[in-house]
């Protein structure tokens, strides 16, 4: 079953302007990582935040970790339509899980 | 820049056909990975093999087989295939301590099973 779950399902917005996504967990992590999907590719890591980091900084992306909600949130800040994916968080489980679990995504659609 | 491989890229299968998903990764990665990606489920972990040597099962291992060749090459066998294992496959593949690092995927097999 999966151990993150996305909010929303789907998010459609205007080039220029943010996307924020969110992410629930249900257990004890080690970390959160967040990828992106093309329609029709493979997964592309975006970035990784430990749990004992708040947030995390990678060009136009913003990434928030609140450990006592079980929570986390991907801010892409002046998005483009080349943004226009699908963006999945994963999560270990604490306890030296060797495998990461997916939620089911958020699919991000940025209009020109 | 190769990465992560998988071939083939699309296969129909008929039912209670077999064939093997072959993934090989070229970046001296100890952990590999199975998933299938459904409509609406995310992606699920079939099988994950941690270092060379070893596998072990994921959430949706039945009806599936896996071998670590070595360690570039991780292969996914299905002996008898269903119209219920028609998805999409991905490989990935990540550094000594797996989940503390990002994966890295490979682009798919889209398999069809009739």
């Amino acid at each position: 079953s999966q151990q993150g779950e996305e909010d929303p399902q789907a998010l459609s917005i205007q080039e220029g302007e943010n996307a924020t996504m969110n992410c629930s967990y249900k257990t004890s992590i080690n970390n959160l990582q967040w990828y992106r999907q093309n329609s029709g590719r493979g997964l592309v890591h975006l970035i990784l935040i430990r749990s004992n980091e708040r947030e995390k900084h990678s060009g136009r992306l913003r990434v928030t970790l609140d450990t006592s909600k079980k929570s986390s949130s991907l801010l892409i800040t002046a998005s483009r339509a080349a943004d226009t994916a699908s963006y999945f968080c994963a999560t270990d489980a604490r306890g030296g899980s060797e495998k990461l679990v997916f939620g089911k995504g958020t699919k991000l659609t940025v209009n020109p | 820049n190769a990465g992560v491989t998988q071939t083939p890229k699309f296969q129909v299968l008929k039912t209670g056909q077999s064939m093997t998903l072959q993934c090989a990764q070229d970046m001296n990665h100890n952990s590999m990975y199975w998933y299938r990606q459904d409509p609406g489920m995310g992606l699920r972990l079939i099988y994950y093999s941690a270092s060379e040597g070893t596998t072990d099962k994921g959430e949706v291992p039945n009806g599936y087989n896996v071998s670590r060749l070595n360690k570039r090459e991780f292969s996914l066998r299905l002996e008898s295939a269903a119209p219920s294992q028609t998805s999409v496959y991905f490989c990935a593949s990540s550094g000594r301590q797996g989940v503390n690092y990002g994966y890295t995927f490979g682009s798919g097999t889209r398999l069809t099973v009739v």
